[in-house]
């Protein structure tokens, strides 16, 4: 059975502080990570993707990948209110379109 | 240029009732998705579409449940004899095909059906 745990939160942080989102795997083959921002009510939207082994960075988010440990990780710098969503870790089964997707993490920025 | 659209953007049914739900992928995405997100839940893929090949069908939850995509485009999700446990929000993705390297597999989400059964 192929699973992406996330833990569900709520994570809390104050304005302008870092947080921190975490996703582990469990199909070792697997080469691409995902994570998607879905806020009440809409849609996930991508906001990050990440291939290979280290840090990704794109604007205020920066995304880890450690294939060895096979944990993938969202940090988003300067939290602002508006980044309070449910953010959903993504992986493609290896050699595959089947996506799996977390059970989401509850951001909530507090200002 | 245009996103993922779906339609329509809510169905009210009784129990019993078969539904059709729409999918309209980005123009020149190869594979399509479906995905159901129960209230307060996360995603469950439901099936797959990619170019030409054989569907994956592996998450559809019962044999009510039927999805084809006609000229590798337009996508319908079908439920038949609808359960009140249908009751859902209905996710359709598109994306890229790059052969399995990056960056394929960036899914791109409509806005959504939402389910009623009553």
């Amino acid at each position: 059975q192929k699973e992406v745990e996330q833990n569900s939160g709520p994570l809390s942080v104050p304005e302008g502080a870092i947080a921190s989102l975490n996703c582990t795997y469990s199909d070792r083959g697997s080469q691409s990570f995902f994570w998607y921002r879905q806020y009440s009510g809409k849609s996930p939207e991508l906001i990050m993707s990440i291939y290979s082994n280290g840090d990704k960075e794109d604007g205020r988010f920066t995304a880890q990948l450690n294939k060895a440990s096979q944990y993938v990780s969202l940090l988003i710098r300067d939290s602002q209110p508006s980044d309070s969503a449910t953010y959903l870790c993504a992986v493609p089964y290896a050699g595959g379109f089947k996506t799996i997707f977390g059970a989401g993490t509850r951001l909530f920025v507090k200002a | 240029g245009a996103g993922v659209s779906q339609s329509p953007s809510n169905k009210v049914t009784e129990k019993g009732k078969d539904v059709e739900l729409r999918c309209d992928p980005i123009s020149g995405h190869t594979a399509l998705y479906w995905y159901r997100q129960s209230l307060g839940q996360g995603l469950e893929f439901l099936i797959y579409f990619q170019g030409n090949s054989a569907p994956d069908k592996s998450g559809l939850p019962s044999d009510r449940f039927s999805a084809e995509r006609t000229g590798g485009s337009v996508s319908t999700l079908t439920i038949q004899r609808t359960q009140q446990e249908d009751s859902a929000v209905y996710l359709c993705a598109s994306s890229l095909d790059f052969g399995g390297r990056a960056p394929g597999y960036e899914q791109y989400f409509g806005p959504g059906t939402r389910l009623t059964v009553t």
